[in-house]
């Protein structure tokens, strides 16, 4: 069973940039039909996705976010990142990361999310 | 950007009833949609994709209809494990987009 797991500071300073790392074990991880995301969701409110990178190492992001926002992968070991800068209060939130569906063999989008982490919880606070 | 709006904002339910969920997407996204659940202090779980398949493991209880700018998820026979916030997806166009969510709660 395919296993995504966050990690990173708990607590992140305003103006600082917020760096998180999504571990994935349990599953093939650079395959080509594969690709990776990040949604965040502030306490007691919805889901916004971040952005999401692919096998070719092509990204996508969020255009409220994207000045902001750098999602990187690490194929020798099984890691996707993301950096965001110059966080602010409202930067708050549970940060997930996330698999898509699996594109092999699909005549169609398959850009939901099928597998995620746990989150983990990102608080900007001086 | 699609707007995606989910209705009611919450839905009192009584056990071993039905509920219907409804999202409009504010341009057709064909059935490029998905629904997740999600339950206080856990990640959301996806429960079904391409508006009506449901995903792996998901009871045959959730179903979901709908194409282009209306979509439904139903709960045929609510079991206390299904209270929770639902919420869909599109997948149609960037940026991916959510509705706002719909809690479904105890009558």
């Amino acid at each position: 069973q395919l296993q995504l797991q966050e990690s990173g500071p708990g607590l992140v300073k305003p103006s600082e940039t917020l760096s998180l790392t999504c571990t994935v074990s349990g599953g093939s991880f650079s395959s080509s039909s594969y690709s990776w995301g990040w949604i965040r969701q502030p306490p007691g409110k919805g889901l916004e996705w971040i952005g999401s990178i692919y096998y070719s190492d092509s990204t996508n992001y969020n255009p409220s976010l994207k000045s902001r926002v750098t999602i990187s992968v690490d194929t020798s070991k099984n890691q996707f990142s993301l950096k965001v800068t110059s966080v602010t209060a409202a930067d708050t939130a549970i940060y997930y990361c996330a698999r898509h569906g699996d594109s092999y063999g699909s005549g169609s989008s398959t850009y939901y999310f099928e597998y995620w982490g746990q989150g983990t919880l990102a608080t900007v606070s001086s | 950007e699609i707007v995606m709006t989910q209705s009611p904002a919450t839905l009192s339910v009584s056990p071993g009833e039905r509920a219907t969920l409804s999202c409009r997407a504010s341009q057709s996204v064909s059935t490029n949609v998905a629904w997740y659940q999600q339950k206080p202090g856990q990640a959301p779980r996806l429960l079904i994709y391409g508006a009506s398949t449901r995903a792996t493991g998901i009871p045959a209880r959730f179903s979901g209809s709908g194409s282009g700018t209306e979509f439904t998820l139903t709960i045929s026979s609510l079991q206390s494990e299904d209270f929770a916030v639902y919420y869909c997806q599109q997948y149609s166009n960037w940026p991916l987009t959510f509705g706002g969510g719909t809690k479904v709660e105890i009558k």
